[in-house]
């Protein structure tokens, strides 16, 4: 079976700090894909990465930047600088070839970044 | 204008009411999926579908219905709405590289 666990259900941070969001997951498939979404509190779901699982390099874009260890089954998440409109639900998700390319979501983080 | 849009955005039923949300897209997608969200909780898998003629259950698939009326068109159906089905619902598309595209989500809530 198919599983995503986003451990920390909430974060409270001060703008500027760095903050972590961690993802681990779970799949037999050996071809898969990992995402990050993000849900702001007018409740859209908004894309942030995709990353196969062919690919471990760590990607960078701006502020935010992923770490994907096939080693330890995460793929973590970090936001540099972290500021107010930061806050929000964030998702992580697993999709895989052999299951029809449906995504499989964890229970979601809440960042709530104070000024 | 939106790739994926919803109708309606927020609707307030009954008890026993049958209700229609429907999603179109833009995208020529094949792969077309309708999610629950509940409050707290991440996205769960309603009902998918890969082209016209194939459509599959998911995770919570009980107390809904889809109907795929054309490549662009995939509607969700409550025939008899209850209250423990007031969440907010989300269609979406998927690309070859299994990208997922939502729609805005609809806030349904069940009297």
């Amino acid at each position: 079976a198919q599983k995503v666990t986003q451990a920390q259900t909430e974060i409270s941070v001060v703008e500027k700090e760095d903050v972590t969001l961690d993802c681990v997951y779970e799949t037999r498939d050996t071809t898969y894909y990992l995402f990050w979404y993000k849900q702001p509190p007018s409740g859209e779901l908004v894309f942030l990465i995709r990353r196969n699982s062919f690919d471990e390099q760590n990607e960078i874009s701006g502020r935010y930047s992923w770490n994907f260890q096939k080693s330890t089954s995460s793929f973590n998440f970090t936001i540099t600088a972290s500021q107010v409109v930061d806050s929000a639900v964030y998702f992580c998700a697993l999709s895989s070839y052999n299951q029809g390319g449906k995504l499989i979501f964890g229970q979601g983080t809440e960042l709530s970044v104070k000024p | 204008d939106a790739d994926v849009t919803q109708t309606p955005r927020n609707r307030i039923t009954k008890t026993g009411k049958r209700i229609m949300l429907e999603c179109s897209q833009t995208k020529g997608h094949d792969r077309m999926y309708w999610y629950r969200q509940d409050p707290g909780l991440g996205l769960q898998l309603i009902y998918y579908s890969f082209d016209v003629k194939d459509i599959n259950k998911g995770e919570i698939s009980d107390g809904y219905s889809v109907s795929r009326q054309a490549q662009a068109k995939f509607s969700l159906s409550l025939e008899s709405a209850i209250p423990n089905q007031t969440a907010l619902y989300f269609c979406a598309t998927s690309d070859f590289q299994a990208r997922q595209f939502f729609g805005p989500g609809t806030r349904l809530t069940v009297l």
